[in-house]
């Protein structure tokens, strides 16, 4: 099956800096990655779709000049919390969409999710 | 009305036995269904994805997909404890941007 893999697993960091995660698609192409946190017993929750080679598309409420996005090939998409703040602390999951699989049947495979933890 | 709705649960069910897990969907057009299995502490796994009315087998799993009655569900046959997470409900439509919305989740609990 297709594998997604996240870069850290988890980090902790002080407030105020900066925390890059990778994700990478290892055996198939994305075109479209997708970012999501989720917090304790709480569902979901998308907060920004990235494109390769264009600009990610952010949801509703997320601060795209906080939650850099920058997906520069077919395999790897970067999220980068900047000035990270304890509220910032969650667990962030990418998926990536396997364009290949046809239209209509693209699939979502989810990463392995990083840990952050803000102090 | 949510998009995707599920019951929190927790559905209990004792092992061996068939647990049922429902979802229903607002958009009518809706084009793909999915069911991810997501334990504590990880992140969600796929199970099952379907895409025309009826049921799709796959081992223990079979999912049911209903468009004209806006419903998609999964059964788990000879639940396990293994099986015990919580089931998330997915749904991809070109209303929704194409992109996947997820219901909040149904937990199951199998209980040796």
């Amino acid at each position: 099956g297709a594998v997604v893999s996240q870069h850290p697993s988890w980090v902790i960091c002080k407030s105020g800096t900066s925390v890059k995660i990778e994700c990478r698609s290892l055996d198939f192409q994305a075109t479209t990655m997708f970012w999501y946190r989720q917090f304790p017993k709480q569902s979901l929750m998308l907060m920004a779709t990235s494109n390769e080679g264009s600009k990610a598309t952010y949801e509703q409420g997320v601060e795209k000049d906080k939650f850099l996005i920058n997906h520069a090939s077919l395999t790897l998409s970067t999220l980068t919390v900047t000035s990270a703040h304890p509220e910032d602390s969650s667990f962030y999951i990418c998926s990536a969409r396997d364009f290949l699989a046809g239209i209509g049947r693209e699939t979502q495979y989810f990463g392995p999710g990083t840990r952050l933890l803000v102090l | 009305q949510k998009e995707v709705e599920q019951n929190s649960g927790p559905l209990s069910v004792p092992e061996g036995a068939i647990a049922s897990l429902n979802c229903t969907y607002s958009d009518r057009g809706s084009q793909s269904f999915f069911w991810y299995r997501q334990y504590s502490g990880k992140s969600p796994e796929l199970i099952m994805s379907i895409y025309s009315n009826g049921d799709k087998e796959d081992g223990r799993f079979t999912a049911q997909l209903n468009k004209a009655s806006q419903y998609v569900s999964l059964l788990i046959r000879d639940s396990q404890p293994s099986d015990s997470a919580t089931y998330l409900c997915a749904v991809k439509a070109w209303e929704y941007g194409n992109k996947l919305v997820f219901g909040a989740g149904t937990i199951l609990r199998v209980k040796s």
